[in-house]
């Protein structure tokens, strides 16, 4: 099944630097890749997301590029804002064209990001 | 926006207890998930549900454990026999249909075993 390792498990910015955070996966056919945000004791919430078929997406200051060749999409925070402090699991996943499939999501282990103000 | 919403937000069991983890999922959602995620990991994929039936299922996802959609609404994860480590977070998840990728997380169940 699909592995998705996730660097570096925390990491701290001062405010206004950008962060970046990489992600790694094993299963080739993987062609879905989102990022969320999970505050503490809350929800994971969706903030960005890719499909293999694209090799950056772009909104406002949160970026993600993916390299099919070498398995590994990356999450881009620029002007980092107290806010954006959480932590911030990659997932991957398969969906068939034929829509058929469970699209279950495989997350990486998370990274704690702090913004320092 | 809709959201999904899961009840109760903490539940505390003894160990060997059944518990019932309830969700709701976005009204014209056709695909259904639970995750669970044990303090300080990952998320981990639990089970997916797709008309009416089981469509995946992780290794967790053993015979203590079963789904249902008991009516047009609710979504439910029944733990048999509870055991200590079945202690996590449980998240539900919907996704719309075949053909889109987002799935939306509800705000999670907190189940303590003791």
């Amino acid at each position: 099944g699909e592995n998705v390792e996730q660097h570096p498990s925390t990491l701290s910015v001062q405010e206004g630097d950008s962060a970046v955070i990489k992600c790694t996966y094993s299963d080739s056919a993987s062609n879905y890749f989102p990022w969320y945000k999970q505050e503490l004791g809350k929800r994971p919430q969706l903030i960005i997301d890719i499909r293999s078929n694209v090799g950056e997406k772009k909104d406002q200051r949160i970026a993600v590029t993916l390299n099919k060749t070498a398995k590994h999409f990356s999450l881009h925070i620029t002007e980092t804002q107290p806010e954006d402090s959480a932590v911030y699991f990659c997932a991957a996943s398969r969906r068939l064209w034929s829509g058929a499939g469970s699209y279950q999501l495989t997350f990486g282990k998370g990274t704690k990001l702090s913004v320092i103000p | 926006e809709p959201e999904v919403t899961q009840t109760p937000s903490h539940q505390v069991t003894q160990m060997g207890q059944e518990v019932i983890l309830r969700c709701v999922p976005i009204s014209n959602h056709l695909y259904f998930y639970w995750y669970r995620q044990i303090l300080g990991q990952k998320v981990e994929f639990l089970v997916s549900f797709y008309n009416n039936e089981i469509s995946e299922k992780s290794e967790i996802f053993d015979d203590q454990f079963s789904v249902e959609r008991p009516d047009g609404s609710n979504f439910t994860l029944k733990i048999r026999s509870t055991k200590l480590e079945d202690s996590a977070m449980y998240f539900c998840a919907s996704r719309e249909d075949g053909y889109t990728d987002t799935q939306y997380f509800g705000p999670g169940t907190r189940l303590t075993v003791l």
